[in-house]
């Protein structure tokens, strides 16, 4: 059964570093494509991040520079290194996997919160 | 960047026919995916490539895409069915993952 398990959200101050993971089991994360979509609070979802199983990395605009994203093989997990994070990058941080682009995200996690705030 | 564009909102009475759209420049030349989400849930792919289910979706759930439309089309409306809706692409020359902004379906 395939799963999808985040943690590392919480409350951080505005230009402060996270790092979110992403436990996957069931499937091999490196022979899939991963991406972290988020969701502000009342809002929208937001596409953040994708790594391929080739290793190519993408960001959307409004994180890049900022956010790293990365995997484990020997841990089967995905990250998401968050730095000099701002007040509207507060949201619930969704981790997703996708077969091979652009198959669609098939297996979501259950979130994990940031929020940034002083 | 690619933008969809979907309706706020959309009511529809149980037993009825409701249909989110989704908009964008030539949508008909990519491939739509569509999830549902209810509150406090991840989403849930719904449609695939335009018009495909996964397993476990009812038949009610159909999509098509063509033009500068893509359409959820949900029959027979249960009130369960009351959640968020979300289109999805692939755009290879932009970000590469593109979602609409969402369209909330209200069960009357």
């Amino acid at each position: 059964e395939v799963q999808l398990v985040e943690s590392g959200g919480g409350l951080v101050q505005p230009g402060g570093s996270l790092r979110l993971s992403c436990a996957a089991s069931g499937f091999t994360v490196s022979s899939n494509y991963m991406s972290w979509v988020r969701q502000a609070p009342g809002k929208g979802l937001e596409w953040v991040s994708v790594i391929y199983s080739g290793g190519s990395t993408y960001y959307a605009d409004s994180v890049k520079g900022r956010f790293t994203i990365s995997r484990d093989n020997s841990k089967n997990t995905l990250y998401l290194q968050m730095n000099s994070l701002r007040a509207e990058d507060t949201a619930v941080y969704y981790c997703a996997r996708g077969e091979l682009e652009p198959d669609p995200f098939d297996y979501w996690g259950q979130g994990t919160l940031v929020t940034v705030s002083s | 960047s690619y933008v969809l564009t979907q309706p706020p909102s959309v009511s529809v009475a149980p037993g009825k026919t409701a249909r989110i759209t989704c908009g964008g420049n030539n949508i008909g030349s990519k491939s739509v995916h569509w999830y549902q989400q209810k509150p406090g849930q991840a989403p849930v792919l719904v449609i695939y490539y335009d018009s495909d289910r996964p397993s476990g979706i009812p038949e009610r759930f159909s999509g098509s895409n063509s033009g500068n439309t893509a359409t959820l089309t949900i029959s027979r409306v249960e009130a369960g069915d009351e959640a968020d809706y979300y289109c999805q692409v692939w755009d290879s020359s932009s970000d590469p993952w593109v979602f609409g902004g969402g369209t909330k379906l209200t069960v009357l």
